[in-house]
């Protein structure tokens, strides 16, 4: 099956520097990519919907210029949390569609996340 | 949530009872998903129906989707100790997003 990774699984960070967590499509090309952000013992919020050659467009709520997103190729989107504070720590988690096939899009691929520990 | 509730928000069965989640949403949907994610860890995707199909089986999991009434239920029968996680369902919208429930925790005492 289709396989996305994220890198680094772990990090931990000062207040006040940049961190980016890539995410990958490892055996399929992506279009399209989004971000989540988990709290602990919540549910997942999409955050933004990133296309690969275009801007990310971000949900309600959701910082773009905090939360800078780069999707340069088919298969590698990245996040950046800029300027990092406590609030940040979060678990972050990203997905992916193929996009090809009879039902190219139907499945997200998820990565295994990237847990923020900003200090 | 962002797309709809899920109920009960907790579950405690012991082994071997079933359990039954409920989830609604709010938008018209391409497909319904559920995931399971133990604590702390990813998203491991359990099962897929599509908007036009009413029930779908996989081994002990039975899903179904009512699109009329804008809910899905999953279905965990004979439930074993290593089913405890938090379950989550989540809907393909037609703008292509995939947005979750707010999750079941379910809890399986041996």
């Amino acid at each position: 099956g289709a396989v996305v990774s994220q890198h680094p699984s772990r990090v931990i960070c000062k207040s006040g520097t940049s961190v980016k967590i890539e995410c990958r499509s490892l055996d399929f090309q992506a279009t399209t990519m989004f971000w989540y952000r988990q709290f602990p013992k919540q549910s997942l919020m999409l955050m933004a919907t990133s296309n690969e050659g275009s801007k990310a467009t971000y949900e309600q709520g959701v910082e773009k210029d905090k939360f800078l997103i780069n999707h340069a190729s088919l298969t590698l989107s990245t996040l950046t949390v800029t300027s990092a504070h406590p609030e940040d720590s979060s678990f972050y988690i990203c997905s992916a569609t193929e996009t090809s096939g009879a039902f190219h899009g139907e499945t997200q691929y998820f990565g295994p996340g990237t847990r923020l520990l900003v200090l | 949530s962002q797309q709809g509730e899920e109920d009960p928000q907790a579950l405690s069965i012991q082994e071997g009872e079933n359990a039954t989640m409920n989830c609604s949403y709010k938008t018209s949907i391409n497909n319904l998903q559920w995931y399971r994610q133990n604590s702390g860890r990813g998203l491991v995707h359990l099962i897929l129906i599509r908007s036009n199909e009413r029930e779908k089986h996989s081994g002990r999991l039975r899903v179904t989707l009512d699109t009329s009434k804008k809910s899905s239920s999953l279905l965990i029968t004979a439930s074993r100790a290593a089913d405890t996680a938090s379950y989550f369902c989540a809907t393909r919208t037609v703008g292509f997003k995939t947005i979750f429930g707010a999750g079941t925790r379910l809890f399986v005492k041996a």
